[in-house]
């Protein structure tokens, strides 16, 4: 069965740093991967996902995701940081298991931002 | 707009009581599911169906129930017999040639 970590529980950044979040993965075959973004009380939305290809990916909000195969790892970046990036952030695997597909997500990630 | 609606929003109930969420999607997607959020656990699957009057429970199905009559609709009810069920609910859904799941603005429901 797929497994996804989320190392980091709560990241504080300063307005205008750069960013890094980190995601781990376990499956046995190429996933599909997918960063997700929810503000408090909200729903997730897709910031970007990975199904195939070049291995750097880009999404909305001026994020991007670098995939390494040989590191099981999904990492998203953001090379400035906005005071409206602050949220918590989920990595995800979709997978097809017994007949149905599924995401399993991390526990996520709540990014602060300092002014 | 096309889209996923949940409601209500913010719904309170007595305990020993019956709850039903409502999910209504206009995107055409065959596939549909219901996620539980609570603080530090992510989010983990109730319910989920591939097509109409099909549904497979997920990994904390038990306290739930769910029908899938129509393709656009996927209602959660949340049953008294449901120990914890003070939680944030989000339903999803998928078009059958697609990977990507997408979500609903989500339920509160707290138990008072």
């Amino acid at each position: 069965a797929q497994s996804v970590t989320q190392p980091d529980i709560h990241i504080t950044v300063s307005e205008g740093a750069s960013l890094e979040l980190r995601c781990n993965y376990s499956y046995g075959a190429t996933p599909y991967l997918f960063w997700y973004v929810q503000s408090p009380g909200q729903g997730l939305q897709l910031l970007l996902k990975y199904f195939s290809g070049d291995t750097l990916v880009q999404g909305i909000k001026g994020f991007e995701a670098e995939f390494k195969r040989s590191q099981s790892s999904f990492n998203l970046r953001k090379p400035s940081v906005h005071w409206s990036d602050a949220a918590e952030y989920f990595c995800a695997v979709g997978a097809t298991g017994a007949g149905s597909y599924q995401l399993t997500f991390g526990k996520g990630t709540k990014l602060s931002v300092i002014p | 707009d096309g889209g996923i609606t949940q409601s209500p929003k913010y719904l309170f109930r007595k305990e020993g009581q019956n709850v039903t969420l409502s999910c209504e999607q206009n995107l055409n997607h065959d596939a549909m599911y219901w996620y539980r959020q609570d603080p530090g656990q992510g989010l983990r699957l109730i319910y989920y169906s591939q097509i109409v009057n099909d549904f497979q429970k997920g990994d904390i199905a038990e306290g739930y129930s769910v029908s899938r009559e129509k393709k656009e609709s996927f209602p959660l009810t949340v049953t008294s017999a449901q120990k914890n069920p003070t939680a944030f609910y989000l339903c999803a859904s998928r078009a059958d040639y697609g990977n990507t799941i997408y979500f609903g603005e989500g339920s509160w429901l707290t138990v008072v």
